[in-house]
């Protein structure tokens, strides 16, 4: 069980915004920047967004990520096929000394 | 263009030991914190250990006094040692680059699977 709790499963429609939560706490998000991966089936991860809300170069700006107390958020908008997959937060946690990762949500295009 | 090349996983028994290998090309080495993350099959990611330009090196979990992270950078070259190696230590093993920001891992291998069991 992660320290940062992500719901295990979402969906949309194409063209649907959707968002996927990653709850922490004083420790962990409400302190330090909140990294996001992407990791299509079969495949590595890849960072889709940094400290928070920053892109990393070649992400579309469909992806957005935003923060508030010990909560954060990755919107998808303009939702395609193509992002089905499983979206995993990351944050340095204070109190255990260690990178969290959130359990992965699964995203499933409708 | 960066890439990341795993090797040197397999089967073992459980007490066992292998050295898992990781290639880099496409950047500097010498000048970028390296991480190794874990994935049990079917699981989510799990951080192993980082080790810094300097060398430094840290162990947060259960890796602890059985993993060993090096770097050798006239090889361009990452490392991790495992020995004791038990079941939960099932996994794909990706070697990871921090770029941009802290702990943000900008670039992947493809992974090197070690399979414990007897």
């Amino acid at each position: 069980q992660s320290v940062v709790t992500q719901p295990p499963s979402a969906s949309g429609t194409p063209g649907q915004r959707v968002t996927i939560s990653c709850s922490g706490s004083s420790s962990n998000i409400g302190t330090n920047d909140v990294n996001w991966y992407q990791q299509l089936p079969g495949t590595a991860p890849k960072l889709l967004i940094y400290s928070d809300n920053q892109w990393p170069s070649g992400v579309p700006d469909r992806f957005s990520g935003s923060k508030s107390g010990t909560s954060a958020s990755l919107a998808i908008s303009g939702l395609q096929s193509a992002d089905e997959s499983v979206y995993y937060c990351a944050v340095w946690d204070d109190s255990l000394n260690g990178l969290v990762f959130g359990g992965g949500t699964k995203l499933t295009v409708l | 263009e960066v890439q990341l090349v795993e090797s040197g996983g397999g089967l073992v028994q459980p007490g066992g030991s292998l050295r898992l290998s990781c290639a880099a090309s496409g950047f500097t080495f010498s000048i970028y914190d390296m991480h190794w993350v874990r994935q049990a099959t079917g699981k989510g990611l799990e951080w192993v250990s980082p080790i810094g330009t300097a060398g430094d090196t840290y162990y947060p979990g259960s890796e602890k006094g059985r993993f060993t992270i090096s770097r050798e950078n006239a090889k361009n070259s990452l490392y991790l040692q495992m020995n004791s190696l038990r079941a939960g230590d099932t996994a794909l093993y990706y070697c990871t680059r921090v770029a941009v920001a802290d702990f943000a891992f900008a670039n992947w291998g493809q992974g090197t699977m070690v399979t414990v069991s007897s």
